[in-house]
């Protein structure tokens, strides 16, 4: 069974620019969270999609969008980018029920300059 | 306001000699407290879920344990390959996951 997907790996942009990132969740699980992870504030949640619904937002600005597709695959879309930025964004799918454990992609390493 | 705090933040012991993580919550609504391993530059790696209190799960070296306000992570005889950070998740209300900062665990040989 294939594990969650995150593309691209690495990313370098500069200030000002957008970035689109990928996830590919593990086959038969419908709910998609995001989760931006820094050296200072550890794993913050960003947001849950689940049957293309967004269904649990973190306390991070309008900047930061998803979306999920019919086939659970989801985008996370990062606009005017700025310094602090700057993190390994992570991607995790679950099956969508209460409790279920949720299994992470490699993450991608955005670095803004 | 609901918290995950992990201590201790970062934890240094030789190969052979057991200790024990903690994470304690306060949240309410729980539905699962998850422990995940990270390694450097990598996405967390799913280990172990409890839902209720006096649950205990084990693998390898590893046990798990739940009570009503803290979870331990117990590391019996550790091997420097067991060097990792370690997380600690709940999950409660609708479905969303609080991370703690995690405890960094270095195994000397």
């Amino acid at each position: 069974k294939a594990g969650v997907t995150q593309t691209p790996r690495y990313l370098i942009k500069t200030r000002g620019q957008q970035v689109t990132l990928s996830c590919s969740p593990i086959s038969g699980h419908r709910s998609v969270s995001w989760y931006q992870q820094t050296p200072g504030q550890g794993l913050q949640f960003l947001f849950e999609y689940f049957s293309e619904t967004q269904r649990n937002k973190g306390n991070f600005p309008g900047r930061f969008s998803g979306r999920q597709f019919s086939n659970s695959r989801s985008e996370m879309n990062v606009s005017t980018l700025e310094l602090g930025d700057s993190a390994l964004y992570l991607c995790a799918s679950s099956p969508g029920q209460a409790g279920a454990e949720a299994f992470f992609g490699q993450g991608t390493r955005l670095t803004v300059v | 306001e609901d918290q995950v705090t992990q201590s201790p933040e970062a934890l240094r012991l030789q190969e052979g000699e057991s200790s024990s993580l903690n994470c304690s919550y306060t949240v309410s609504g729980l539905r699962g407290l998850f422990w995940y391993r990270q390694d450097p530059g990598k996405g967390p790696e799913f280990l172990f879920t409890l839902y209720s209190a006096g649950e205990e799960k084990e693998k390898e070296r590893l046990k798990a344990t739940l009570t009503k306000k803290e979870s331990f992570l117990h590391i019996t005889a550790p091997k420097p390959e067991d060097s990792a950070t370690y997380l600690c998740a709940v999950q409660y209300g609708a479905q969303k996951l609080v991370f703690g900062q995690g405890t960094r665990l270095t195994i000397n040989p």
